[in-house]
């Protein structure tokens, strides 16, 4: 079966860094996505881990463990506008995404 | 590029009513997804299509939803009859392939209200 597991709610000020952490269980492993999803619109593409390590993007970076089912997303320099919900997505099969229920991160001033 | 276009954008109906959502993917790919989305929760997926064959519909509640991708690019999802738990947004999503690291790039969904 399938288990992932994020924090339901984040608060960081504008400016700061934050760490959204993912544990997940899954039946076969091809890489883990993160989305960001804004209220009312489609979730959009932002990263995608295969190896162990981190890829960084800007002022995104992910991070994956495959040994212990972990990864986190790290968004630096925090904007108002990165105020949305954060969801990791482990890959199985023919691209197979499992998305958890996500985060939703809230930047205030 | 064009990206994943999808209609209605909204859709009230009643229940045990019949309802049918539109995806058109973006031009070349060849794999495509039906996700529904209920409040507060991620995106699960109901179908999968590569081309116009079905790749995975586990979770595809086929006593009421069927989803057809007849010549490989649009497809349609249909729910007949609707319950009321069936109020969610369903997103199109569509990807280059089925291989590794391949994002899978969504449309802004149909929101779907059962009275």
């Amino acid at each position: 079966g399938q288990n992932i597991d994020q924090p339901t709610e984040m608060t960081a000020t504008e400016g700061a860094i934050v760490q959204i952490n993912c544990t997940y269980q899954t039946s076969g492993f091809n890489g883990l996505f993160w989305y960001q999803q804004h209220a009312g619109e489609a979730p959009t593409f932002l990263s995608y881990n295969v190896l162990d390590g981190l890829e960084e993007k800007g002022r995104f970076s992910s991070f994956l463990s495959r040994s212990k089912g972990y990864s986190y997303l790290l968004l630096k320099e925090l904007q108002m506008k990165d105020s949305a919900s954060y969801l990791c997505a482990p890959a199985a099969g023919a691209n197979n995404l499992f998305f958890g229920t996500g985060t939703r991160l809230t930047v205030i001033p | 590029e064009a990206g994943v276009a999808q209609s209605p954008r909204y859709k009230i109906i009643e229940k045990r009513q019949s309802v049918a959502f539109w995806c058109n993917p973006i031009s070349g790919h060849a794999t495509l997804y039906w996700y529904q989305q209920i409040l507060g929760q991620g995106p699960k997926l109901l179908i999968q299509f590569q081309n116009n064959g079905v790749v995975d519909d586990s979770q595809l509640p086929k006593d009421r939803f069927s989803a057809e991708r007849l010549k490989g690019v649009d497809s349609t999802l249909k729910i007949q009859p609707a319950k009321l738990e069936d109020s969610a947004v369903y997103l199109c999503a569509s990807s280059f392939g089925t291989g590794d690291n391949q994002p899978q790039h969504f449309g802004d969904g149909t929101r779907l209200s059962i009275l």
